[in-house]
């Protein structure tokens, strides 16, 4: 167990709707990081947030949307979803804004589109 | 950009026995962070063994070791007295340590199954 939950596990819905994934980091952790990981490929860096800011941003869509709350917790945000939007997305957090601090990842959320 | 290139979509190994996985990157910079995550059934992932490019001594992490070959720009794991629990996916990943983004990079993936 990392320590980093992510709520909900599974997530199924149809297409052109919006979910919100939500992601509680470590106790302590600063920055969460937000991954897609389709069907046996990589992962993909969508986007990280540093103590409630914006601090990296990756291959994320103009669809998907994240914030991090004066808690530190983080919702990421998909809408008008697509077929291709079915994926794990995975959470991750670190002590520190830089990637070098060791990531400790969440058990994923999958999302299916149907 | 940089890229991450894992050539072995999937790798098998007799329980005990020794298993490397390759990895080969391209990048012009000289400062670079280098990961290998495991990501086994549960599809949780697992940070194995890092290494930073300003080293040059191999990292160790008990039966895991990388062999850093920076000139080459290839950073292979070898796992040691393979064991049933290593069955996983194992995916590579470079971090910039000059690029303000710090994006992590991934490697598609390489599947390890092992073999009792």
């Amino acid at each position: 167990d990392s320590g980093v939950t992510q709520t909900p596990k599974h997530l199924i819905t149809a297409t052109g709707q919006r979910v919100t994934l939500r992601c509680s980091p470590r106790s302590g952790d600063l920055s969460v990081y937000w991954y897609q990981q389709s069907l046996d490929q990589g992962l993909q860096f969508l986007i990280q947030y540093y103590n409630g800011e914006e601090r990296a941003k990756g291959n994320i869509l103009e669809r998907f949307s994240a914030q991090q709350f004066p808690d530190l917790h983080s919702e990421l945000n998909l809408s008008s979803l697509e077929l291709g939007d079915s994926a794990l997305y995975f959470c991750a957090s670190s002590v520190g804004s830089g990637f070098y601090n060791e990531q400790f990842f969440g058990p994923g959320t999958r999302l299916t589109v149907l | 950009a940089q890229t991450v290139t894992q050539s072995q979509p999937e790798m098998s190994v007799q329980e005990a026995e020794t298993v490397t996985l390759s990895c080969t990157y391209d990048t012009s910079e000289s400062d670079y962070y280098l990961f290998w995550y495991k990501q086994p059934p549960s599809r949780q992932m697992i940070l194995v063994i890092r290494q930073e490019a300003y080293k040059q001594q191999n990292a160790t992490e008990n039966r895991f070791s990388v062999n850093f070959q920076k000139a080459a720009k290839s950073f292979s794991l070898k796992i040691s007295d393979s064991q049933l629990g290593d069955a996983a996916m194992y995916f590579c990943a470079y971090r910039s340590e000059t690029d303000s983004n710090y994006q992590l990079i991934w490697g598609a993936g390489t599947k390890l199954i092992i073999k009792p």
